[in-house]
C-alpha cells in the first residue's frame, strides 16, 4: 500500500460545479497536509496548508482533514476554467521543512 | 523579483552523457530540494540540502549528484548511471511565514535521446 493515494482522474466538470478532490494516507504520523496546484509545464504552487484535523477555507477553496479516517479533501466551489490544472496533495510528519510525500496528482478540466 | 529560476527549460541529452541542471534562488532560503516528476507518479524527492555544504539523499538518489557551495545555488547532475533520466525536474526552496511552504521553480524537462 502506498503511503499516499490520490484519485487518478482525469476529472472534467462544467463551469460552476463543485469539485471534490481526495487523498487517503496510511502513515498516522502525518500531521501537516498541503494541496498544490500545477498548471501545465509549470512548477507546483501551494494552494492550501493545514495542520491536524479540521477545515480551512480560502475564498472558493476549502481543505478538509479527517485524521481518524486518514482522509483529506479539497473542495472547489463555483469552479472556473482557470481552475483547470493538476492538483497534488502532499503531507508530512514534521511540516514543510521535512520530507513531503506527494500523491500522484489529479488533472482537473473545467469546461466553459 | 524574488524567486527560483531553473535552467534550461528544455534539455536534450544523448545516452551515456552527464548533464547538470541549474537551480538558483534569491529568496535567502536555507533549505533547497530536487524532485523528479513522471507522468502518473507525482513528485519524488531526489536530494535535499538544509544548509550550505550539506545535503542528504532523498528517495531516488541513485544516478544523481548535487552540490551546495552557495546558499543561492543547488545544481543537480544527472549521471549516465541514471537508467531512466527522461523526466520533469523541479527545484524547490523552503520559506513562508512559518517555514511552511516549499516554493517551486518552473522546472526543467530533460529528454534522453
Amino acid at each position: 500500500q502506498k503511503e499516499v493515494e490520490q484519485d487518478p482522474g482525469p476529472l472534467s466538470v462544467p463551469e460552476g460545479a463543485i469539485v471534490s478532490l481526495n487523498c487517503t494516507y496510511s502513515n498516522s504520523a502525518f500531521q501537516y497536509f498541503m494541496w498544490y496546484r500545477q498548471y501545465s509545464r509549470k512548477g507546483p504552487e501551494l494552494l492550501m496548508y493545514t495542520y491536524s484535523s479540521g477545515n480551512k477555507e480560502d475564498g472558493r477553496f476549502t481543505a478538509q482533514v479527517d485524521k481518524s479516517s486518514k482522509y483529506i479533501s479539497l473542495f472547489i466551489r463555483d469552479s472556473q476554467p482557470s481552475d483547470s490544472a493538476t492538483y497534488l496533495c502532499a503531507m508530512s510528519a514534521s511540516g514543510a521543512n521535512s520530507k513531503l510525500t506527494f500523491g500522484k496528482g489529479i488533472t482537473l478540466s473545467v469546461r466553459p | 523579483d524574488g524567486g527560483i529560476t531553473q535552467s534550461p527549460k528544455y534539455l536534450f541529452r544523448k545516452e551515456g552523457q552527464n548533464v547538470t541542471l541549474s537551480c538558483e534562488q534569491n529568496l535567502n532560503h536555507d533549505a533547497m530540494y530536487w524532485y523528479r516528476q513522471d507522468p502518473g507518479q507525482g513528485l519524488r524527492l531526489i536530494y535535499y540540502s538544509q544548509i550550505v555544504n550539506d545535503f542528504q539523499k532523498g528517495d531516488i538518489a541513485e544516478g544523481y549528484s548535487v552540490s551546495r557551495e552557495k546558499k543561492e545555488s543547488f545544481p543537480l547532475t544527472v549521471t549516465s548511471a541514471q537508467k531512466n533520466p527522461t523526466a520533469f525536474y523541479l527545484c524547490a526552496s523552503l520559506g513562508g511565514v512559518s517555514y511552511n511552504e516549499q516554493f517551486f521553480g518552473p522546472g526543467t524537462r530533460l529528454t534522453v535521446l
